[in-house]
């Protein structure tokens, strides 16, 4: 059973880069025909797509966010990160890494907060 | 980019209601479009796969439908259980993805 886990620090000051890794278990990450992705939900609000990944490395990103996205993939770690500079509170949110193949497999999601 | 509408944001409904939550497309998507419900503080659940395929286990009284540019999720008889947000997701496309606003289902 395919499972994924988010993994960060909490609290992130203004300005800085927040950066996430999901590490995927029960699977390969490099096994399949399809991307792995990012996406977040600010406090009260809707579901925003950061970027997608696929194993070899190709990303694509969510054009409102691309010039502070960085996604990455580590195969020998069965994992995917996330980096996002310059924060502001805007970027306060709930992470959640997932499995883009059916849109059915999602991390718990990690609370990420941007306060100084 | 394709943008995804979806209405109303918000609504009251008792049990036992029908309720029709819509999403449309800013350019067609053929069938590309599932639905997740999400309650608080939980992960969102998909319901509906390629625009009207039901999710193993979810309850038969969810349907999606449409295709193209205008979709619909529809409850045919509200439960308590059901009173959570909603949102559309588009994969057409795919890997760059597009969720709906949101609809949340509320008791009236």
């Amino acid at each position: 059973q395919l499972q994924l886990q988010e993994s960060g620090p909490g609290l992130v000051k203004p300005s800085e880069t927040l950066s996430l890794t999901c590490t995927v278990s029960g699977g390969s990450i490099s096994s399949s025909s399809y991307y792995w992705g990012w996406i977040r939900q600010p406090p009260g609000k809707g579901l925003e797509w950061i970027g997608s990944i696929y194993y070899s490395g190709s990303t694509y990103y969510n054009p409102s966010l691309k010039s502070r996205v960085t996604i990455s993939v580590d195969t020998s770690k069965n994992q995917f990160s996330l980096k996002l500079s310059s924060v502001t509170a805007a970027d306060t949110a709930v992470y959640y890494c997932a499995n883009l193949y059916l849109f059915d497999i999602w991390g718990q999601g990690t609370m990420v907060t941007v306060s100084s | 980019d394709i943008q995804m509408t979806q209405s109303p944001s918000a609504m009251s409904a008792s049990v036992g209601d029908r309720v029709t939550i819509t999403c449309r497309a800013s350019q067609g998507i053929s069938n590309y479009l599932a639905w997740f419900q999400q309650k608080p503080g939980k992960v969102p659940k998909r319901l509906i796969y390629a625009a009207s395929s039901l999710q193993s286990g979810v309850p038969s009284r969810f349907s999606g439908s449409g295709s193209g540019t205008e979709f619909t999720l529809t409850i045919s008889s509200l439960q308590p259980e059901d009173f959570a947000t909603y949102y559309c997701l588009q994969h057409n496309s795919y890997p760059r993805l597009t969720f709906g606003g949101g609809t949340k289902v509320e008791i009236k």
